[in-house]
C-alpha cells in the first residue's frame, strides 16, 4: 500500500532556509505515471499547491514561490524534497506531500495520495 | 494562473438532505477538476477526479459534473461524516491552484 511521510524540522528561523523530505513506501518515485508535489496550509486557512517534480527531475513551481523554492528528487532513497529559502512567519504551516496521478489521461495529474502532513513553524 | 472560486464558504445542512458546492475557473479547464474532502487535523482524501469520476472507495452520495468553468459537488443525502471542508482543484495545466474551500456543517 502507498505511504508517504514527510519528515523535518517543526521550528525554522526567519531568514533561515526550510527542508522537508518526503519518504514514499510502496511505489517508485521513478515511475513515468506520476508527479510529486507538495502542497502547504497555513493555520486556519485552504490549501496552497507549492511545486511538483517528475521522476525524470523536470519540475513546476506556484508563481509566487518561485524564487524561493526547489523540489527535488533521491531516487536511491525513494524520496522527494522540500526546500523554501528565505522564510517568514507567513511560511508557517502544515506541509503535506503527495503523489500526483495522471490516470488514463497522461499530462493532467490529480493528487490522489496524500501524506500525513508536518507542521513547520517560523520563529525565532 | 488559473483562479478557483468555491461558493458558498459554509454551508449548514440537515442529515439527508442534498447538498451542492459550486466552483468555478477564471477560465476553461476542460473536466481537468478535482475534488477533495479534508476533516479537522487531517490530510485532504480525494473524491472526486475529472470533474465527474468517482475515487475507488468513496460512497456514490458524493458526485461530481460540470466542464469548461462552471463545476458542481453534490451529496446527494448528507450524513453525519461529511462534516468537513471541501476543496476544488484545477490541474488543466502544470501549475495547480485549489478554491478556497466550503466548510460544510450538520445542523
Amino acid at each position: 500500500q502507498l505511504q508517504l511521510q514527510e519528515s523535518g524540522p517543526g521550528l525554522v528561523k526567519p531568514s533561515e532556509t526550510l527542508s522537508l523530505t518526503c519518504t514514499v513506501s510502496g511505489a517508485s518515485i521513478s515511475s513515468s505515471s506520476y508527479y510529486w508535489g507538495w502542497i502547504r496550509q497555513p493555520p486556519g486557512k485552504g490549501l496552497a499547491w507549492i511545486g511538483s517534480v517528475y521522476y525524470s527531475g523536470s519540475t513546476y513551481y506556484n508563481p509566487s514561490l518561485q524564487s524561493r523554492v526547489t523540489v527535488s528528487l533521491d531516487t536511491s532513497k525513494n524520496q522527494f524534497s522540500l526546500k523554501l529559502s528565505s522564510v517568514t512567519a507567513a511560511d508557517t504551516a502544515v506541509y503535506y506531500c503527495a503523489r500526483a496521478n495522471s490516470g488514463s489521461y497522461w499530462g493532467y495529474y490529480y493528487m490522489d495520495v496524500w501524506g500525513k502532513g508536518t507542521t513547520v513553524t517560523v520563529s525565532s | 494562473d488559473i483562479q478557483m472560486t468555491q461558493s458558498p464558504s459554509t454551508l449548514s445542512a440537515s442529515v439527508g438532505d442534498r447538498v451542492t458546492i459550486t466552483c468555478r475557473a477564471s477560465q476553461s479547464i476542460s473536466s481537468w477538476l478535482a475534488w477533495y474532502q479534508q476533516k479537522s487535523g487531517k490530510a485532504p482524501k480525494l473524491l472526486i477526479y475529472k470533474a465527474s469520476s468517482l475515487e475507488s472507495g468513496v460512497p456514490s452520495r458524493f458526485s461530481g459534473s460540470g466542464s469548461g468553468t462552471e463545476f458542481t459537488l453534490t451529496i446527494s443525502s448528507l450524513q453525519p461524516d461529511d462534516s468537513a471542508t471541501y476543496y476544488c482543484q484545477q490541474y488543466n495545466s502544470y501549475t495547480w491552484t485549489f478554491g478556497q474551500g466550503t466548510k460544510v456543517e450538520i445542523k
